[in-house]
């Protein structure tokens, strides 16, 4: 069955260090995703994708990159990881097409703790 | 800037309770989505909305979409405990994205 995973499922880390988290998704999807939640706020979207070598910022960009350079995967890197950016990461795919019900599929998350 | 506010944000009932959940925004949005999560897993889409005034039932939860596309409710009827969960509305914002909302977390007591 199509599945999309993310690793690490939880991560500790220091302030100031480089961290990549990974989104690999077996849909065959175009589309992809990074959001974070946080309490009160929702999913925010932070970088997304709508194939290959194509990267886009969404409204909470600041401090993270992506790169896309093949279908199944979109890595999220912090540059350099700071408390504010402590959270939960999610990673979503969806198809390419003009559709009006672009169901996105989830990942299980990745609990981001930064000291 | 596109929002979806959600309410109530926290939400305690006892099992064969109804309850409402509302998402509400300034702007117009061409279709709107709900989603539930539960914890530790990512959000699964339940259903979609598309046209104003549009009513959707899914067993025992029943979506509408507002008539000017700037709102939606979520009624469950009969709430049980595997209602259990986070819900959130997104709306659709540009190609293939959606604008979510800030979620209801929802407690069922048996």
């Amino acid at each position: 069955d199509a599945e999309i995973t993310q690793s690490p499922r939880h991560k500790i880390t220091e302030t100031g260090r480089q961290v990549t988290l990974a989104c690999h998704q077996t849909w065959n999807h175009n589309n992809m995703f990074w959001y974070r939640q946080d309490l009160g706020h929702g999913l925010r979207l932070i970088h997304y994708s709508y194939g290959v070598q194509d990267t886009n910022k969404g409204e909470v960009s600041d401090g993270y990159s992506v790169s896309r350079s093949n279908t199944e995967d979109l890595p999220l890197t912090l540059e350099s990881a700071a408390s504010s950016q402590t959270s939960v990461y999610f990673c979503a795919s969806s198809e390419n097409w003009r559709g009006v019900n672009n169901e996105q599929f989830f990942g299980p998350g990745t609990r981001l703790t930064v000291l | 800037t596109q929002l979806l506010e959600q309410s109530p944000q926290f939400l305690s009932i006892q099992e064969g309770e109804n309850l409402t959940v509302y998402c509400n925004s300034s702007s117009v949005f061409s279709s709107l989505q709900w989603y539930r999560q539960e914890p530790g897993e990512g959000p699964v889409l339940l259903v979609t909305v598309v046209t104003g005034g549009e009513v959707k039932k899914l067993k025992r939860l029943t979506f509408q979409f507002g008539d000017a596309r700037k709102d939606s409710s979520l009624h469950i009827t009969a709430a049980q405990p595997g209602d259990t969960g986070l819900y959130l509305c997104a709306g659709a914002s540009g190609t293939y994205k959606y604008i979510f909302g800030t979620g209801t977390r929802l407690k069922v007591l048996a």
